[in-house]
């Protein structure tokens, strides 16, 4: 089944400590992208990427890495996470960039930070 | 920086009824509209898109139009049915580009 999976499904953390958000997809997709969703904000764009080892900036970056070291996968690390980043987190991918293609999203993960 | 603005933020209609919602975008150069439908809980599903070449596009139900002129475009939804209760996202890219620009996403009730 086609599909992208992230994981933790939820996650409930503490200031500071490092964690890392996985996202694979199994259709072997070359774009990929992170988005964070807060109320009333809709859907800011953290990260994306073009292909295997090829990332940029989204609207809101701060605060956040990722890493594309195989196609399939685009986890999301956040170094010293923070009580602002307590959002809905989706990945998403597309076959190409997404002016061209549709986007397919994960399930999302729910992050609180205390 | 691109940005797309999205009305109403809440909507409510009687089932039967018809729900209009309204996206406009700021950068001329876009040309990708897609439109999302999340339900409760759920992740966010491609319902239609339109292409900046196309004035509209239907799909059962749905439709979408486009006025590139005044860098607008809407969601229409006819007969509405409670299962269409959910937030509905409004989207805008570009050529080349590879970012998305997401409204700020409507709240659609439908009432048995």
């Amino acid at each position: 089944e086609a599909q992208v999976t992230q994981n933790p499904r939820y996650l409930i953390t503490v200031t500071g400590k490092k964690l890392t958000v996985t996202c694979s997809q199994n259709m072997n997709h070359e774009y990929m992208s992170w988005y964070r969703q807060d109320p009333g904000l809709g859907l800011r764009q953290i990260y994306y990427s073009m292909n295997v080892e090829v990332t940029d900036k989204g609207d809101v970056p701060e605060g956040y890495k990722v890493s594309r070291k195989e196609k399939r996968n685009f986890p999301l690390i956040l170094e010293s996470p923070s009580p602002n980043q307590t959002s809905l987190y989706f990945c998403a991918s597309s076959s190409t960039k997404p002016s061209t293609d549709t986007q397919y999203f994960g399930p999302g993960t729910r992050l609180t930070v205390l | 920086g691109e940005n797309v603005e999205q009305h109403p933020s809440t909507l409510s209609v009687q089932e039967g009824d018809s729900a209009v919602i309204k996206c406009t975008y700021s950068d001329s150069a876009s040309n990708y509209f897609p439109w999302y439908k999340q339900e409760l809980g759920k992740r966010p599903q491609l319902i239609i898109d339109i292409r900046s070449n196309v004035g509209e596009k239907k799909d059962q139900r749905i439709a979408v139009t486009l006025n590139k002129t005044a860098k607008h475009f809407s969601l229409h939804i006819t007969e509405t049915q409670p299962e269409d209760s959910a937030v509905y996202f409004c989207a805008a890219s570009y050529p080349g580009g590879f970012k998305t620009i997401f409204g700020a996403g409507t709240r659609l009730f439908v009432k048995a």
